[in-house]
């Protein structure tokens, strides 16, 4: 069965302080991989999609990198405005069905 | 570009009362989808949409309907509110003409409470 888990439910972190957010998948025929950010009241914003295990993609203090049976993004340096919900979806290139994961909620205090 | 949009953004409704939700894509993609979210369930499929004129079922679809008479709009209609039908409800879309990518755009949410 195709399923996607993320960890921690949630994170408080300081300031400045970097750490990692997990997303581990079980996927038929991986098609892709996406992250997104939802701030509370607001829909979800895309922020990268990987396709293959090795791939890397940057963007600010975000990096997200994937391997065969999970994907971590990295979080450097994080500021206050990076708290947010942070949601793992896979496609599965068999069904082109979407799996969501429940989200890591991400608290930075200054 | 408005990227998608959705209105209302919040409606309250009596148990039993209709209403349509009505969401608008001005990226030209083929796909179109309906979810909704409650806490602790995360996002879950309701209908969806692979072009105009088109619409399937997605993992809760009960109580719910779908219209796609035109490529940029889709529809999600309750014809007879429930309680248990309060929610978010976001729309989203994804694969331009010919994709991929296969990234989904979502708007910004409709808040509904059936009392």
């Amino acid at each position: 069965e195709d399923q996607v888990t993320q960890s921690p439910e949630a994170l408080r972190l300081q300031e400045g302080e970097s750490s990692s957010l997990n997303c581990s998948y079980t996927v038929s025929g991986l098609r892709g991989l996406f992250w997104y950010r939802q701030d509370p009241g607001k829909g979800p914003e895309f922020l990268f999609t990987l396709y293959s295990a090795g791939e890397e993609k940057e963007k600010e203090r975000l990096k997200a990198t994937l391997t065969k049976k999970e994907s971590f993004l990295h979080i450097t340096a994080p500021k206050p405005e990076d708290s947010a919900t942070y949601l793992c979806v896979t496609m599965s290139g068999n069904t082109g069905k979407l799996i969501f994961g429940q989200g890591t909620t991400l608290q930075v205090k200054p | 570009n408005a990227g998608v949009t959705q209105t209302p953004k919040f409606r309250v409704l009596k148990t039993g009362q209709s209403m349509t939700l009505l969401c608008a894509q001005d990226m030209n993609h083929e796909y179109m989808y309906w979810y909704r979210q409650d806490p602790g369930m995360g996002l879950r499929l309701i209908h969806y949409s692979v072009g105009e004129g088109t619409t399937a079922k997605g993992e809760v679809p009960d109580g719910y309907n779908v219209s796609r008479l035109k490529k940029q709009n889709f529809l999600l209609g309750l014809e007879s509110a429930a309680p248990s039908q309060t929610s978010v409800y976001f729309c989203a879309s994804s694969y331009p003409a010919g994709g991929p990518p296969y990234e989904q755009y979502f708007g910004p949410g409709t808040r509904l409470t059936v009392t």
